[in-house]
């Protein structure tokens, strides 16, 4: 069964630009999370989608933004980059049903903003 | 804010018992207790986790006190791939993980 799969892996932007980071779960898992990893911060949460609806939502500005597709994969984006925003971001995944469930993580989109 | 407290750091020699702690003192009686790790510049892996009572799998074992305050994460037989960051992490359901900083984790040969 092939995992959560992030792409690009890795990219440079400079500021004031903006990127998309796209996320496939693993099948059949409805629920996805997004959380930004940076030395200074640590691993923070910034939104869940859960078909198709943003169930929860971190504190990070409005130029984060995020949705999620029919099929479950889902984009991010960031617009009008900082040099704060160099990061690694990370995505995730449920499976479906009620229960406690665990959170499969991706490799994470390496950003670096310039 | 992460409601959990982790030593920093702790090294454990190869082949023996790795006794991670934590503390969880203001834990609701919904919440359950997570283990994750990360290995340098991977994504975390889920490790284990519980509600009440000690949990067993194949990675590690949980044992959560009768009070549910604090709880120790013991991978039996530390090898060096077991060099991580480990994350404990209360957490209700359907509620976003919050991690800490975590317990850096060196196994030494």
């Amino acid at each position: 069964k092939a995992g959560v799969t992030q792409t690009p892996r890795y990219l440079i932007k400079t500021r004031g630009q903006q990127v998309t980071l796209s996320c496939s779960p693993i099948s059949g898992h409805r629920s996805v999370s997004w959380y930004q990893q940076t030395p200074g911060q640590g691993l923070q949460f910034l939104f869940e989608y859960f078909s198709e609806t943003q169930r929860n939502k971190g504190n990070f500005p409005g130029r984060f933004s995020g949705r999620q597709f029919s099929n479950s994969r889902s984009e991010m984006n960031v617009s009008t980059l900082e040099l704060g925003d160099s990061a690694l971001y990370l995505c995730a995944s449920r499976p479906p049903g009620q229960g406690p469930g665990e959170l499969f993580f991706g490799e994470g989109s390496r950003l670096t903003v310039l | 804010d992460a409601k959990t407290t982790q030593p920093p750091s702790m090294d454990c020699a190869e082949g023996r018992a790795a006794n991670l702690p934590c503390n969880h003192s203001t834990i609701s009686g919904n919440e359950y207790v997570y283990w994750y790790r990360q290995i340098h510049s991977q994504g975390p892996q889920y490790i284990i986790h519980g509600l009440k009572n000690n949990e067993t799998n194949e990675m590690a074992s949980l044992i959560i006190t009768e009070d549910r305050k604090s709880s120790t994460l013991i991978l039996p037989h530390a090898t060096l791939r077991d060099t991580a960051v480990y994350y404990c992490i209360v957490r209700a359901l359907n509620t976003p993980l919050v991690f800490g900083k975590g317990t850096r984790l060196s196994v030494i040969a």
